[in-house]
């Protein structure tokens, strides 16, 4: 299947601080996703993205659709200690019901 | 709205048993379920995609034979993991759609030992 990487693969960052992450492919995408995991859960739908260049905002976080549709960026400011989990992106191709996920990003927020 | 609930939420069964996974859409009509499979520190792989009334199509590399996909109503999908084996232990999702291009809504999981 298609390869997502994400990076970096894991943050431990200061409460307050912001943080930025990453999601890659090396294919085109036409949807790409943004979910959280939180141990023993399913992910959670954070943000989703549908045209090339899409800037969306879901209060605090903030993701992109890259201009080329083979990246996506997702920032999260102001962190506080419930953003700790891991964050996956996800894309859908043109035609495709399926999604591929991404390697994941573990975030720790120390208070 | 668009709940998906998981029935168990874990399990612990013996080698060579077989265990059936309930994965039901709460409040929305979904045509369309799928089902993963999650290792620990993994990301989530697609196992194979339900759509309702027709036969499962699996990914490359998942035996259709041993997880067998049931999704005989509009808001239920059942997987059965038949013959189990340790290395079967896994955490598998399930996700619901109402169609196969909408977005999709993620069961809690449940977390199968197999001893």
């Amino acid at each position: 299947g298609q390869q997502l990487n994400q990076s970096p693969q894991s943050m431990f960052i200061q409460e307050g601080e912001d943080v930025s992450m990453n999601c890659t492919s090396s294919s085109i995408f036409n949807t790409w996703l943004w979910y959280k995991q939180d141990p023993g859960e399913g992910p959670v739908l954070l943000i989703a993205l549908y045209k090339a260049g899409e800037l969306t905002s879901n209060g605090r976080l903030t993701a992109q659709f890259g201009i080329t549709r083979k990246d996506s960026f997702l920032n999260i400011s102001a962190s506080i200690p419930s953003d700790v989990g891991i964050y996956f992106c996800a894309g859908r191709q043109t035609g495709a019901n399926n999604l591929f996920f991404g390697t994941g990003t573990r975030l720790t927020v120390i208070p | 709205g668009a709940v998906v609930s998981q029935h168990p939420s874990w399990v612990i069964c013996k080698s060579g048993t077989s265990v059936k996974i309930e994965c039901r859409s709460l409040d929305f009509q979904a045509t369309t379920m799928f089902w993963y499979r999650q290792f620990p520190k993994q990301s989530l792989m697609l196992m194979a995609t339900s759509n309702e009334g027709s036969k499962a199509t699996y990914e490359q590399g998942v035996e259709k034979d041993k997880f067998l996909i049931n999704h005989a109503s509009l808001t239920l999908s059942t997987l059965t993991v038949t013959s189990a084996h340790p290395e079967d232990s896994s955490f598998y999702i399930c996700s619901a759609s109402q169609n196969s291009y909408n977005e999709q809504f993620f069961g809690p999981g449940t977390r199968l030992t197999v001893l």
